[in-house]
């Protein structure tokens, strides 16, 4: 079956820096993403990565070792408004179907 | 640009109702996708349009549940004869589909109840 494992809740105060883990086990892999989504909100697109290694956008960094079936969002500089859920998720094909993970929730704390 | 929308935003119904949930996806996407989150979970898949393609309903939890989408349009996701255990947030999203897509934009979702 498809399973996809990270934790469940990270705490941690503004400025820090925080690394979500995230491992899979899927039939088959094309991408690994990351979604955010607040209280209430709709899940928003953070990151991809299709190749191993390291992408950055801004505060956000995602990495990816497919040969460890692993990967990472890691969150700098948090914000209050980092306070969300964030979800990762594998893609089979392109443009195809996600199997999510869980979910971790991260607290900002001041 | 319009992003893509969802309703009703919320919908209680009594349990052996039926229900039907409509999805309007970004324009010129061809890829459309369902979702269900129950409460603090994980997204689970449930069907997904491909252009002219046939669906996958390989993630549809049973046959009480059907979906249509007209062309590149409006989908609609049907339950019928609802239980409790669909109480849930209904997500649909959309893509470009195409190859180099992976990005996927969602909607507010509906949440529904089931009493």
């Amino acid at each position: 079956g498809q399973s996809l494992e990270q934790p469940s809740e990270v705490t941690a105060v503004e400025g820090a820096i925080v690394q979500i883990n995230c491992t899979y086990q899927t039939s088959g892999f094309y991408g690994l993403s990351w979604y955010q989504q607040h209280d209430g909100g709709a899940p928003t697109f953070l990151s991809y990565n299709a190749l191993d290694g390291l992408e950055e956008t801004g505060r956000f960094s995602s990495f990816l070792s497919r040969s460890d079936s692993y990967g990472y969002l890691l969150l700098q500089e948090l914000q209050m408004k980092d306070s969300a859920s964030y979800f990762c998720a594998v893609s089979e094909a392109a443009g195809n179907k996600l199997t999510f993970g869980g979910g971790t929730r991260v607290l900002v704390k001041p | 640009g319009a992003g893509v929308s969802q309703s009703p935003s919320n919908k209680v119904t009594e349990k052996g109702k039926d229900v039907e949930l409509r999805c309007d996806p970004i324009s010129g996407h061809t890829a459309l996708y369902w979702y269900r989150q129950r409460l603090g979970q994980g997204l689970e898949f449930l069907i997904y349009f491909q252009g002219n393609s046939a669906p996958d309903k390989s993630g549809l939890p049973s046959d009480r549940f059907s979906a249509e989408r007209t062309g590149e349009s409006v989908s609609t996701l049907t339950i019928q004869r609802t239980q409790q255990e669909d109480s849930a947030v209904y997500l649909c999203a959309s893509s470009l589909g195409d190859a180099y897509s992976y990005e996927q934009y969602f909607g507010p979702g509906t949440r529904l109840t089931v009493t």
